[in-house]
């Protein structure tokens, strides 16, 4: 059974760049989507972006400019970068994996999430 | 970007009722709307795809139905398992987009 953790500093500076895991056991990670997605304080959820085929990816145009997702197939982990980070940026982090059937498009296993609080 | 929007964005049930929760979308997504529940320091869990798919594995007294843009999710016969927050997803364009969340207490 595929299992994802979602790993990384829980506490980030102002103008730093946040920088998240997602392991992933039990399961392959170059034959689906992985998805990044966040949910602040009392807000609802956000998608932050995936990444598929290894290498091609789409962002939130909300983010676009600040984030990066990374796939790294040896290790079977997937990795979020967003810089230049400020309070709105804190957030519980999900990692997901996607199933793409017949152009339906769902997130079947998530992670726990990781709590990031961006503070100096 | 699709706006989804979801209501009650809160509801009080009693075990055994049956609850109906409604998403609307800004413009239609056809029948790309997920559905998922969230309970604080757990994994999100996927109930229902393609509006009205259920995931495998999930109880049956969880349906959803709706195409275009109105959609809902309704519980059964609820299940103390079942208090927690539910969110819909439109999967039709990027960037994805999620309701507003509807938490289901306990009355």
């Amino acid at each position: 059974q595929v299992q994802l953790q979602e790993s990384g500093p829980g506490l980030v500076k102002p103008s730093e760049t946040l920088s998240l895991t997602c392991t992933v056991s039990g399961g392959d990670i170059s034959t689906y989507y992985w998805s990044w997605i966040r949910q602040p304080p009392g807000k609802g959820l956000e998608w932050i972006g995936y990444i598929y085929n290894s290498g091609t990816t789409d962002y939130n145009p909300s983010l676009k400019s600040r984030v990066i997702i990374s796939v790294d197939t040896s290790r079977n982990q997937v990795s979020l970068n967003l810089r230049s980070v400020t309070a709105a940026d804190t957030a519980v982090y999900y990692c997901a994996r996607s199933i793409v059937y017949y152009y339906y498009y769902y997130m079947d296993v998530w992670g726990k999430g990781t709590t990031v609080t961006v503070s100096s | 970007d699709i706006q989804m929007t979801q209501s009650p964005s809160s509801l009080s049930a009693f075990v055994g009722d049956r609850i109906t929760i409604t998403c609307r979308a800004s413009q239609t997504v056809n029948n790309y709307l997920n559905w998922y529940q969230v309970k604080a320091g757990e994994a999100p869990k996927l109930l229902i795809y393609a509006a009205s798919t259920l995931q495998s594995g999930v109880p049956s007294r969880f349906t959803g139905s709706g195409s275009g843009t109105d959609f809902t999710l309704t519980i059964i016969s609820l299940q103390p398992e079942d208090f927690a927050t539910y969110f819909c997803q439109q999967t039709y364009t990027t960037p994805l987009t999620f309701g507003g969340g509807t938490k289901v207490e306990v009355k």
